[in-house]
């Protein structure tokens, strides 16, 4: 059964900083997404991974995957408030229309 | 329509009344998935639709749940006899096809339930 592990869970952290966030996964999969969720609002798709040795970038956000080690992280350089929200990152599981979700990381970043 | 359109964004239903979510999909997208996000938890599958056919209906949580898609486009969760366990985010997303790799999903805002 997969299984998709993030964390942290919370972070709170001040502009300036850079962080990393990790999604562990405990099967072989072959595509792995990060969406972000501001509260109240809908999930926005941020990348799509499909390879090892991936890296995307987009601002301040780079994501990468290594799917030897099952792990992607999602970096954050030198952040800045309107990044808060909560990061999910979802596992594609052995259907085509299958994903498994982390509990996702909610991020907080002070001025 | 521009993105995916879920009504109503709210519901507070008593428990043991049905209730009905609404699901409108970009257009042109043939698949169409369900997911239920509970307070501080990621999402939970329900249910996907490849055109009007719902191959995998074992995400369900029991038979109280059902959901239909007509025409190729809008779908509706259906839910009897809500219990307080139901209260959640329903989110609807639709994407261009089933087994593209690189087909992303695009979510609706979701449909907040509150069963009392």
């Amino acid at each position: 059964e997969l299984k998709v592990e993030q964390n942290p869970l919370f972070l709170s952290m001040q502009e300036g900083k850079n962080y990393t966030i990790y999604c562990n996964y405990s099967t072989t999969s072959d595509r792995l997404y990060w969406y972000r969720q501001d509260p109240g609002k809908s999930l926005e798709s941020l990348f799509v991974l499909l390879s090892n040795g991936a890296v995307k970038q987009e601002g301040r956000l780079m994501a990468s995957l290594d799917t030897k080690a099952r792990l992607s992280t999602l970096h954050i350089t030198a952040a800045v408030h309107d990044l808060s929200a909560t990061y999910f990152c979802a596992v594609g599981g052995d259907s085509n229309y299958q994903l498994i979700w982390g509990a996702g990381t909610k991020l907080i970043i002070k001025p | 329509g521009a993105g995916v359109s879920q009504s109503p964004s709210n519901k507070v239903t008593e428990k043991g009344k049905d209730v009905e979510l609404r699901c409108d999909p970009i257009s042109g997208h043939t698949a169409l998935y369900w997911y239920r996000q509970s307070l501080g938890q990621g999402l939970e599958f329900l249910i996907y639709f490849q055109g009007n056919s719902a191959p995998d209906k074992s995400g369900l949580p029991s038979d109280r749940f059902s959901a239909e898609r007509t025409g190729g486009s809008v779908s509706t969760l259906t839910i009897q006899r809500t219990q307080q366990e139901d209260s959640a985010v329903y989110l609807c997303a639709s994407s261009l096809a089933l087994g593209v790799l690189n087909t992303e999903a695009f979510f609706g805002q979701g449909t907040r339930l509150t069963v009392v």
